[in-house]
C-alpha cells in the first residue's frame, strides 16, 4: 500500500528547533515532488513547503522562510522538515504529502504541471509553548 | 502570491440534497485547481484535480467545474459520511495556496 508516515513532532519551547521526518513506502519516491502542509488548531490547511524530486529546488510559504528547511534523502525514501526559531503560531499538525505532476516540453520551454497532493500521511503534532 | 477564497464558510444540508461550494482565485489559474475533503483526525483526501477530474476511488457524487478564476465543487445526493470540511487549492503556482475551507454539516 502506498503510504507516508510522519514522525518527530512534540513539545518545544519558543525559539527551539525540531526535525520532522516522513517515511515513504510502496512508490518510487525519487520521482515525485513532495510537500509539507500544516493545520493549526481551529484553522484551515496551510501549505508550508515543496521540494522537487531530487532536492535541488525548494519553495516555502513566506511565514516560514529562513526558519524552516525542507529536504529529502531518496536513498532512504524519506522527506524532512527542519523547524527552527519556532513560534507559538507554528503550533499545528504537520502533514507530508505526495504531489502528482507531469513534465511538459515545448520548444524553448520546459515546465511541470502540478495536479494536487494525492497521498497524505496521518500527520505529526508540533506544539510550541513554554 | 495567489489568494483563494471560498463560499460559503459553512452550510447545513439534508441527506440527499445537492450541495455546491464555490472557490475563487485572485488571478487566472487555468484549471490548476484541486479539491480536498478533510475530516477531524484524518488525513486530507484529494477528491478532484485539474478542476474537474475525479481522483481514483472517489465517489461519482463529487464533481468539479470551472476555469480561470471561478470554480465549483458539487456534491450530489449528500450522504452522512460527506460531513467534513472541503478545501480548494491552486497548483498553478509552485507556491501552493488553499482556500479557507467550507464546513459541510448534515441537518
Amino acid at each position: 500500500e502506498v503510504q507516508l508516515v510522519e514522525s518527530g513532532g512534540g513539545l518545544v519551547q519558543p525559539g527551539g528547533s525540531l526535525r520532522l521526518s516522513c517515511a515513504a513506502s510502496e512508490f518510487i519516491f525519487s520521482t515525485f515532488w513532495m510537500s509539507w502542509v500544516r493545520q493549526a488548531p481551529g484553522k484551515g490547511l496551510e501549505w508550508v513547503a515543496n521540494i522537487n524530486h531530487d532536492g535541488g529546488e525548494s519553495y516555502y510559504v513566506e511565514s516560514v522562510k529562513g526558519r524552516f528547511t525542507i529536504s529529502r534523502d531518496n536513498t532512504m525514501n524519506s522527506l524532512y522538515l527542519q523547524l527552527s526559531n519556532l513560534r507559538a503560531e507554528d503550533t499545528a499538525v504537520y502533514y507530508c504529502a505526495r504531489i502528482s505532476s507531469d513534465y511538459s516540453s515545448i520548444p524553448g520551454l520546459n515546465y511541470y504541471n502540478y495536479y494536487g497532493m494525492d497521498v497524505w500521511g496521518q500527520g505529526t503534532t508540533v506544539t510550541v509553548s513554554s | 502570491d495567489i489568494q483563494m477564497t471560498q463560499s460559503p464558510s459553512s452550510l447545513s444540508a439534508s441527506v440527499g440534497d445537492r450541495v455546491t461550494i464555490t472557490c475563487r482565485a485572485s488571478q487566472r489559474i487555468s484549471t490548476y485547481l484541486n479539491w480536498y475533503q478533510h475530516k477531524p483526525g484524518k488525513a486530507p483526501k484529494l477528491l478532484i484535480f485539474d478542476a474537474s477530474t475525479l481522483q481514483g476511488g472517489v465517489s461519482s457524487r463529487f464533481s468539479g467545474s470551472g476555469s480561470g478564476t471561478d470554480f465549483t465543487l458539487t456534491i450530489s445526493n449528500l450522504h452522512p459520511e460527506d460531513c467534513a470540511t472541503y478545501y480548494c487549492q491552486q497548483s498553478y503556482s509552485i507556491l501552493f495556496t488553499f482556500g479557507p475551507g467550507t464546513k459541510v454539516n448534515i441537518k
